[in-house]
């Protein structure tokens, strides 16, 4: 039973590059996340989707940063330009519909990301 | 003043001991509580989920809400080292689009 995949595990890149983070949900669950993680503000909540409609994105940084979901079984991340704050492990998490408390939310393994 | 505090720790207890974590929330309208483990280098995975007020409790884990206290606690017992990990406290309002807000997490380390 694959869980939420995600790619790269790691991304070292420079300055001012473009970065893509990408995501694979689980099959059959119809909301997916992506959060960004840090020593000083911890797990922070980006953007959500459901059905591949993205429903709350108030928590994206700024314009530089971006996400979408073409189909059921794939989302992306993309920061551009990227800034050395924006180094992060990044979170994609994935859960079935359903009452709102009562679905756990499953995470992939994160994506390490650092900027130079 | 963040809407869930959690103690980050670190923590350090030997095997067999009795660990106790703890959050504090000022956000009323939460009802599902959830605790997750975070592994190093590793995404959270749900450890356990309660609804509104009481106590459940899963093998060597406890957790408690007291809503009135603002005030939820996670117990595990006869720790082991592969208990070692990250723990956040995680938090929903009933019908909220907000989904969870997250506790900063505990460093927990089991010594054998």
């Amino acid at each position: 039973d694959a869980g939420v995949i995600q790619s790269p595990r790691h991304e070292v890149t420079e300055m001012g590059q473009e970065v893509t983070l990408r995501c694979k949900p689980i099959s059959g669950h119809d909301y997916l996340f992506w959060y960004r993680q840090t020593m000083m503000r911890g797990l922070e909540l980006l953007i959500y989707f459901n059905n591949n409609v993205p429903i709350d994105d108030s928590g994206m940084p700024e314009d530089r940063f971006s996400a979408k979901m073409p189909n059921a079984s794939f989302s992306t991340l993309k920061i551009q330009p990227s800034e050395p704050r924006d180094s992060a492990v990044y979170f994609c998490a994935s859960r079935m519909g359903g009452n709102w408390g009562n679905q756990p939310q499953h995470f992939g393994d994160g994506t390490r990301l650092s900027i130079l | 003043q963040k809407e869930v505090e959690q103690d980050p720790g670190p923590l350090s207890v030997p095997e067999g001991a009795i660990v106790s974590l703890n959050c504090t929330y000022s956000n009323s309208a939460f009802q599902y509580f959830m605790w997750y483990r975070q592994y190093s280098r590793k995404g959270p995975e749900l450890l356990m989920y309660t609804y509104s007020s009481g106590n459940k409790e899963d093998g060597r884990f406890t957790a408690q809400v007291d809503k009135s206290s603002k005030y939820i606690s996670l117990f595990i017992r006869d720790s082991q080292p592969s208990d070692s990990a990250t723990y956040l406290c995680a938090m929903s309002e009933y019908g909220s689009a907000r989904q969870l807000t997250f506790g900063s997490g505990t460093q927990l380390t089991v010594l054998p």
